[in-house]
């Protein structure tokens, strides 16, 4: 597809179980973002990647937080033993150029409700 | 804490009117972008200005920014219902990569 493309766009999990969101950019795209936004509030930067790499981490709100992207492409960012204060909706953006001159490009979230 | 604060958090106007909302933030500034999000969607990027841009068009849509005021605005004229949405401003805090967004404002247009 032509946008980013994330699955699933909905899961319910039980508290303490792990789960795996996945994030497909934009074919090209270098830098990837990944968001968290609770209801009725703005967007919580949580990581950023350029290439393979996440040079910047420092959004994760815990240990229990983990991201990877692999071939430049797909990214899968990981919640472990979940709690009900993660339940968001997780945003995946990718843009072709990093700097704050790049516009983002979104895709429709994963909405994580952990019961 | 945010950098940019929408203002107001939601604005109910009738179709045909226009819509004002403004975003203010704390540091220097490179860029400063807006975004819409429809319920349940994501973000989709409706314009960027430059710290050296007072003003940008873009079909209905008209942005200022003041740097001295760390303030912008977003202007969106002869409003339609389908402009109903959340507006985000986003700025880059002087980072080359990282993007932070406020808490937006929610626009109701009435048809």
């Amino acid at each position: 597809g032509a946008g980013v493309s994330q699955s699933p766009s909905n899961k319910v999990t039980e508290k303490g179980k792990d789960v795996e969101l996945r994030c497909d950019p934009i074919s090209g795209h270098t830098a990837l973002y990944w968001y968290r936004q609770s209801l009725g509030q703005g967007l919580e930067f949580l990581i950023y990647f350029q290439g393979n790499s996440a040079p910047d981490k420092s959004g994760l709100p815990s240990d229990r937080f983990s991201a990877e992207r692999t071939g430049g492409s797909v990214s899968t960012l990981t919640i472990q033993r979940t709690q009900q204060e993660d339940s968001a909706v997780y945003l995946c953006a990718s843009s072709s150029q990093t700097g704050g001159g790049s516009p983002l490009h979104f895709g429709n979230g994963t909405r994580l409700t952990v019961t | 804490s945010q950098q940019g604060e929408e203002d107001p958090q939601a604005l109910s106007i009738q179709e045909g009117e226009n819509a004002t909302m403004n975003c203010s933030y704390k540091t220097s500034i490179n860029n400063l972008q807006w975004y819409r999000q429809n319920s349940g969607r994501g973000l989709v990027h409706l314009i960027l200005i430059r710290s050296n841009e007072r003003e940008k068009h873009s079909g209905r849509l008209r942005v200022t920014l003041d740097t001295s005021k760390k303030s912008s605005s977003l202007l969106i004229t002869a409003s339609r219902a389908a402009d109903t949405a959340s507006y985000f401003c986003a700025t880059d805090e002087g980072s080359n990569y990282k993007l932070t967004f406020g808490k937006g404002t929610l626009l109701t247009v009435n048809p």
